[in-house]
């Protein structure tokens, strides 16, 4: 299963909301659906599993959603710390991850 | 907590074979709600998961069509931790690698990641 995120990159300002994207080349479990944030210099770290489920320890601005081929990561306000790349990836018997959503300051 | 300390060289030479351990602290190798993957990322190929290795009654270990055949998964109950083991390294194997925890399909945990140059 191919992941293709979008927009490869969002410029936007602090305060503002961010929607990123990700679609998958086949209808996909929501169950096998997650999303990661990587800074620079360290490992993704987990956000979202099960396209819904916040991880732990992960704050409510970070929502996800979607179904069937679409998914959606929300951040209803940006922070500081949220300017990062996202991935999302998918979990069955050979995962794959999206190629990443760059979100940097406007 | 659970953490997954990772440890091995960063340079190894064409032809040779790539060898990293995964310590784990606060989980089983054993466990059978969790696997243990090693997941590699660079610029060219952004992460790619190489394989993973997973108790259900018996040891298992599944790796990805890219390396299968180079590459080996193996877990070691008596130090608590698990390797990875790739075979005939080339250039294109140069990345930083992770090991990562899997728990309800998701990668959870993530080592620090150990930066892997290919290079005589």
């Amino acid at each position: 299963i191919v992941l293709t995120q979008s927009p490869g990159i969002l410029s936007l300002s602090p305060g503002e909301r961010a929607t990123l994207s990700c679609r998958a080349s086949q209808s996909v479990s929501t169950t096998y659906l997650a999303w990661s944030q990587q800074k620079p210099g360290q490992a993704p770290r987990l956000l979202i599993y099960g396209a819904s489920n916040r991880a732990t320890g992960i704050p409510d601005r970070f929502s996800g959603s979607g179904s069937g081929t679409d998914f959606t990561l929300t951040i209803s306000r940006l922070e500081l710390e949220d300017f990062a790349v996202y991935y999302c990836h998918h979990y069955d018997n050979s995962p794959t991850f999206g190629q990443g959503t760059r979100v940097e300051i406007k | 907590q659970v953490q997954v300390q990772q440890s091995g060289p960063g340079l190894v030479k064409p032809s040779q074979t790539l060898s990293l351990t995964c310590a784990i602290v606060g989980d089983s190798v054993s466990s059978r709600s969790v696997a243990w993957n090693w997941i590699r990322q660079s610029p060219s190929r952004g992460l790619e998961w190489l394989g993973k290795t997973y108790y259900r009654s018996k040891w298992h270990s599944d790796y990805a069509v890219s390396v299968r055949g180079r590459i080996s998964i193996d877990p070691d109950t008596s130090k608590n931790q698990f390797s990875l083991q790739l075979n005939s390294v080339t250039p294109e194997d140069t990345a930083v690698y992770y090991c990562v925890r899997d728990h309800l399909w998701a990668f959870d945990i993530w080592g620090q990641g150990t930066a892997v140059t290919v290079s005589s």
